[in-house]
C-alpha cells in the first residue's frame, strides 16, 4: 500500500515564524504535491514537484516555497507565517502519468497561525 | 480552463436512504480523467474511483455507483442504502492529458443521520 506521511497533524505558530511542513512517501513516486484546503474553496494546489529539485508553481504559490532534495521527501516552507495561512495542508504523491495516475494523500496538517 | 462544480455544499440523509452527489466538469480536452475522493473526519483523502473520458460505462462497487455522462459533462456518485460510515466530505476532481495536476471541486459534505 502507498503510504504518505506528514510530520505533524496539528501545528500552532506565531505570525512571522518560519514554518516547515514535511511530507514523505514510500512508493518511489515521481510526483509530489502540496495543497491547502479551506472551507468552501476545496483543495487548491500550492506547488508541485515532478522530480528531485524540480518544482512548478500551482494556483496559489504566494507566501510559500518548497524543497525536494530527495525523491521521497517534499517540504513546504512558509517563510514568514501569516494568519491567512491558517489552513489544512495536504500532501499527495503519484506516479508520473499525465494526470491519469491516482494521487495518494497524507493525513493532513492543520496549521493555526496566531 | 478546467473547472469542477459540486453544487451541493452539504447533504443530510437518514441512514439507509440512497443519496446522489453531483459533479459537473468543464474542459476543452478530449482526453481527460475524472476522480472521486472521500475525506472522512480523520482528514486523509481516500481514492474511490477513476474514469477516463473514453470509458462511459457506469461502474458499481458494492453500495457505490458512478454515472458518467459526457453529453452533460457530469460524473455523479450514488450511495445506495447509506450508512453512518459514509459520512464524509466527497471531492470530485478532473485531470487533463498532458498535465500532471488535478482540478478539484469544492466538495460535498455528506452527513448520514442514524
Amino acid at each position: 500500500d502507498v503510504k504518505v506521511t506528514q510530520s505533524s497533524r496539528y501545528l500552532v505558530k506565531r505570525t512571522g515564524e518560519k514554518v516547515f511542513l514535511e511530507c514523505v512517501q514510500d512508493m518511489d513516486h515521481e510526483n509530489m504535491f502540496w495543497y491547502r484546503q479551506d472551507p468552501g474553496l476545496g483543495l487548491r494546489l500550492i506547488y508541485f514537484s515532478y522530480d528531485v529539485k524540480m518544482k512548478e508553481k500551482g494556483d496559489i504559490p504566494e507566501g510559500y516555497s518548497v524543497s525536494r532534495e530527495k525523491k521521497e521527501r517534499f517540504s513546504l516552507i512558509l517563510e514568514s507565517a501569516s494568519t491567512n495561512q491558517t489552513s489544512m495542508y495536504l500532501c499527495a504523491s503519484s506516479v508520473a502519468g499525465q494526470a491519469r495516475e491516482t494521487q495518494y494523500f497524507g493525513p493532513g496538517t492543520r496549521l493555526l497561525v496566531l | 480552463a478546467q473547472k469542477v462544480t459540486q453544487a451541493q455544499t452539504e447533504i443530510s440523509v437518514v441512514e439507509k436512504e440512497d443519496v446522489t452527489l453531483d459533479c459537473v466538469y468543464e474542459t476543452r480536452d478530449t482526453t481527460y480523467y475524472l476522480f472521486w475522493y472521500k475525506q472522512p473526519p480523520s482528514g486523509e483523502l481516500v481514492f474511490l474511483i477513476r474514469r477516463n473520458s473514453f470509458d462511459e460505462q457506469n461502474e458499481i462497487s458494492g453500495r457505490y455507483s458512478w454515472n458518467f455522462q459526457k453529453s452533460t459533462s457530469s460524473f455523479n456518485f450514488t450511495i445506495t442504502a447509506s450508512q453512518v460510515v459514509d459520512s464524509a466530505v466527497y471531492f470530485c476532481a478532473l485531470g487533463n492529458f498532458g498535465n500532471e495536476k488535478l482540478t478539484f471541486g469544492t466538495g460535498t459534505r455528506l452527513t448520514i443521520i442514524p
